[in-house]
């Protein structure tokens, strides 16, 4: 089946400085999406790209579609401490919501005071 | 809008018992999706219905997992009988079909002991 390798597995930053987060798959998505996670909630989707090399920024996150339709990468600029979290890849077959998500495995984001 | 609403949002069980996980989806959305989330294996996809519909069950486990939409503003997902490994955080997501990504509730956090 199709796996998502996403890295790091885990950051730790300070304040105010940049994040950069990435994702591989062994298979092509027509759809990359990162989502967030905070403690006892369920993922909350950030960005959402749907064409090859697309470039989306949303406020500090800019997000990346690679050309290969492969991979994709997230960085968060200038971080504070509500960045702080777990950030997820997924792909999608489709362009649309009709089927599932493959997620990666998360980059687990903290932020030292 | 509540957003997806999913419960109960804790639930400890001996091993053998029958345990039900319910979710309303977004009113609108006609894709819902149950996903499980646990450490070593990070967010998988155990089903997911298109217009109250089952269309990939392969996610699954084993037959002790059953899930059912008898209409478009309910699913339960119910494991009979539950086992210790079946212990994790339980999504249910929604989607409107042409819509990329989804919505998640809270989950479940269900333990079995």
């Amino acid at each position: 089946g199709q796996q998502l390798n996403q890295s790091p597995q885990s950051m730790f930053i300070q304040e105010g400085e940049d994040v950069s987060m990435n994702c591989t798959s062994s298979s092509i998505f027509n759809t990359w999406l990162w989502y967030k996670q905070d403690p006892g909630e369920g993922p909350v989707l950030l960005i959402a790209l749907y064409k090859a090399g697309e470039l989306t920024s949303n406020g500090r996150l800019t997000a990346q579609f690679g050309i290969t339709r492969k991979d994709s990468f997230l960085n968060i600029s200038a971080s504070i401490p509500s960045d702080v979290g777990i950030y997820f890849c997924a792909g999608q077959l489709s362009g649309g919501g009709a089927d599932g998500l493959t997620f990666g495995k998360g980059t687990h984001l903290i932020i030292q005071p | 809008d509540a957003g997806v609403i999913q419960s109960p949002r804790h639930e400890v069980t001996e091993m053998g018992q029958e345990v039900t996980l319910r979710c309303k989806p977004i009113s609108g959305h006609n894709s819902l999706f149950w996903y499980r989330q646990t450490m070593m294996r990070g967010l998988e996809l155990l089903i997911y219905f298109n217009n109250n519909v089952p269309i990939d069950d392969s996610g699954m486990p084993e037959d002790r997992f059953s899930a059912k939409m008898p209409n478009a503003s309910f699913s339960t997902l119910k494991i009979q009988p539950s086992e210790p490994r079946d212990s994790a955080v339980y999504f249910c997501a929604s989607s409107f079909s042409g819509v990329p990504g989804y919505t998640f509730g809270s989950g479940t956090r269900l333990t079995v002991v």
